[in-house]
């Protein structure tokens, strides 16, 4: 079955404006998680939905927002972008099971390369 | 809160030998720990995952990883490595989400 899909792959932004990703997650997975990946702080857990309501939240400024649609699609907006805003963009997907799909795996996309200038 | 360390940030190796990637976590609850591998431009891919049970995993392309709840470790090995190994590896725990270490570079040298 068809992988996790992230669009666009690449996006140059302009700082001050404001930008929306897309995740397609694999058939069947109702979770998505968003992660940021940049050179300075690493892997980092912006939000996860699931069933169309943000169950977790990681420790980002409100600017970064997202949401799930009822096809468990998921998109993520950041607005007032900032230089540092620059990064790499993964979206993971996770059937669920117990506890809550903690101890299931997290299937990622390729990402979206955001650079903001 | 949990945090994952990762000893190795770069790891130079010839092809043919074999390599231990060390990651160490810390946690007060229990956990279920992952290992990724991300090519260059690419997204994560895991290669093994501990959840409970045996604690020695073996995962794909010929790695594996012994979780050692006394020494709070989840190092990963693997006996020969080839070129195409070389990519960066992240150690992961996953409680709610997903807390990676800072990564390791697996440098493969012909």
């Amino acid at each position: 079955k068809a992988g996790v899909t992230q669009t666009p792959r690449y996006l140059i932004k302009t700082r001050g404006q404001q930008v929306t990703l897309s995740c397609s997650p694999i058939s069947g997975h109702r979770s998505v998680s968003w992660y940021q990946q940049t050179p300075g702080q690493g892997l980092q857990f912006l939000f996860e939905y699931f069933s169309e309501t943000q169950r977790n939240k990681g420790n980002f400024p409100g600017r970064f927002s997202g949401r799930q649609f009822s096809n468990s699609r998921s998109e993520m907006n950041v607005s007032t972008l900032e230089l540092g805003d620059s990064a790499l963009y993964l979206c993971a997907s996770s059937s669920e099971a117990g506890l809550e799909g903690m101890n299931t795996e997290a299937f990622f996309g390729q990402g979206t390369r955001l650079t903001v200038v | 809160a949990q945090s994952v360390t990762q000893l190795d940030s770069q790891v130079p190796v010839f092809e043919e030998a074999p390599v231990e990637l060390r990651c160490n976590y810390s946690s007060s609850v229990s956990v279920y720990l992952f290992w990724y591998v991300q090519y260059p431009n690419q997204g994560l891919q895991l290669l093994l995952k501990y959840l409970s049970g045996s604690t020695l995993v073996k995962g794909i392309n010929g790695f594996e990883a012994e979780f050692n709840k006394s020494q709070t470790s989840f190092h990963l090995r693997k006996p020969s490595v080839h070129i195409s190994d070389t990519a960066e590896y992240f150690c992961a725990v996953r409680r709610r989400a997903l807390t990676f270490g800072s990564g390791t570079r697996l440098q493969v040298q012909p």
